[in-house]
């Protein structure tokens, strides 16, 4: 059974600092997708990474691959308000087909 | 806008009701997924199906069936409700295996047994 681990668990910061959150596991992925899920909304697809020691950016948001590709990390830079919500990595094997694999992912709150 | 629809939000059903959930995506892709999402536990596969008429067994099957009679068309059924498959249930979906394109999520249903 693959595990990814996500932490923290829980964060809050103030508008305008910077922030890291990890996704960890002991498997290797073919990829390494990032979600936001808000409140009674289903998880929205930010990035997928699929090369050991890719990197990413979306505007304030930069997502690295591990070279083994088995970790990521989401950074953010100056987070918003906006940015609140549930950060939830997943792991693919052979494209996802047969599933992803889910962190419990990252409750973020970013307060004004 | 390409997206996947979830027939109901809300749902409340009674214990030993049988319960569909419906879910349509308008994206022409292969493959179609069923999760549900509880506090503490994240988000578990139920089934998934390749094409029309397949289906796969997930992590948690036990309890509930699927339905894939169209492309398009991704149901999931509970045969006989009970008090601990009250979650909030995500369908999804996703291109021809290999791309690692990412899913799209439905808004999902909560789903009360009562």
């Amino acid at each position: 059974t693959q595990l990814l681990e996500q932490s923290p668990q829980f964060l809050s910061i103030q508008e305008g600092e910077n922030l890291t959150v990890y996704c960890n596991s002991s498997s290797v992925f073919s990829s390494l997708q990032w979600y936001r899920q808000e409140p009674g909304e289903g998880p929205v697809l930010l990035v997928t990474v699929v090369t050991g020691g890719e990197v990413k950016k979306l505007k304030r948001l930069t997502f690295q691959f591990g070279d083994a590709r088995k970790d990521s990390s989401l950074h953010i830079t100056a987070a918003q308000p906006g940015d609140t919500g549930l950060y939830l990595c997943a792991g693919a094997v052979g494209g996802g087909a047969d599933g992803l694999t889910f962190g419990k992912g990252t409750h973020l709150i970013i307060q004004p | 806008d390409v997206k996947v629809t979830q027939s109901s939000r809300y749902l409340v059903k009674r214990t030993g009701e049988k319960v569909f959930l419906e879910c349509v995506q308008d994206m022409d892709h292969e493959n179609m997924f069923w999760y549900r999402q509880d506090p503490g536990l994240g988000l578990r596969l139920i089934y998934f199906s390749y094409d029309v008429k397949m289906k796969e067994k997930g992590d948690i099957p036990e309890g509930y069936s699927v339905s894939r009679e169209k492309k398009e068309r991704f149901s999931l059924i509970l045969e006989s409700a009970s008090t601990n498959q009250t979650s909030m249930y995500l369908c999804a979906s996703t291109p021809s295996p290999g791309g690692d394109y990412g899913y799209t999520f439905g808004s999902g249903t909560r789903l009360t047994v009562v």
